[in-house]
């Protein structure tokens, strides 16, 4: 059975310093990797995904992500973080069936 | 373009009642999935739906049912309902289901009293 791990319940950051969310997995085959995140009162949005290629993939407001298959990670970075980057941030595996697993979440916090 | 659009927004149902719960996908979205998120076991996948046949399951009981139509509207249905099945329920479109990251509706509250 595939799984997600979200090791850090909550991440503290300053603002204008780097951040990572970490994310490890387990699943058969090949994975596709996504990233989400889930402001206060608002849904879930798709921030990036690691389908196949290179191993650093760039997504929406500034954030990346990087595919280690050896370590079976797929962690969130961000070179400098802002305030607004509060939110919640799920990692998510796919397998080939379509079938996705969802981490439990990460609470990011940027404090100015 | 539209949002995937869940409906209603809120709903409050007593034990024992049975719920509808729908979604309208972004058009051209053919993969329909229902998530189940509460605070304590976070995302949990129900099921997803891909041209009308659900495609995957996850481990719920058989109280929990969807279905598609042809239109990709996406419908899930929980009958005799218990106390623990308050949980904000979210659909989620894409494309194929497969490489391509889901668009989520804002959800389906729903308490059970």
């Amino acid at each position: 059975a595939q799984s997600v791990a979200q090791p850090e319940d909550q991440v503290n950051v300053a603002e204008g310093n780097p951040l990572t969310v970490k994310c490890t997995y387990s699943v058969s085959g090949n994975p596709y990797l996504f990233w989400y995140v889930q402001y206060p009162n608002r849904g879930l949005q798709f921030l990036l995904k690691y389908i196949t290629g290179d191993n650093l993939v760039k997504g929406s407001y500034g954030f990346e992500a990087e595919f280690n298959k050896s370590q079976t990670s797929f962690h969130l970075k961000k070179p400098s973080a802002l305030v607004s980057d509060s939110a919640l941030y799920f990692c998510a595996v796919r397998d080939f069936a379509g079938k996705s697993t969802f981490g439990d979440g990460t609470t990011l916090t940027v404090k100015p | 373009k539209a949002g995937v659009t869940q409906t209603p927004r809120y709903l409050i149902k007593t034990r024992g009642q049975q719920v509808t719960l729908s979604c309208s996908p972004i058009s051209g979205h053919r993969s329909v999935s229902w998530y189940q998120q509460t605070p304590g076991q976070g995302l949990q996948f129900l099921f997803e739906y891909f041209s009308e046949t659900q495609r995957n399951k996850g481990n719920f009981p058989g109280r929990f049912s969807g279905r598609q139509f042809s239109n990709s509207r996406s419908e899930m249905n929980v009958s005799t309902l218990e106390l623990g099945d308050s949980a904000l329920y979210l659909c989620a479109s894409s494309l194929s289901g497969q490489g391509d990251g889901y668009t989520f509706g804002s959800g389906t509250r729903l308490t059970v009293v």
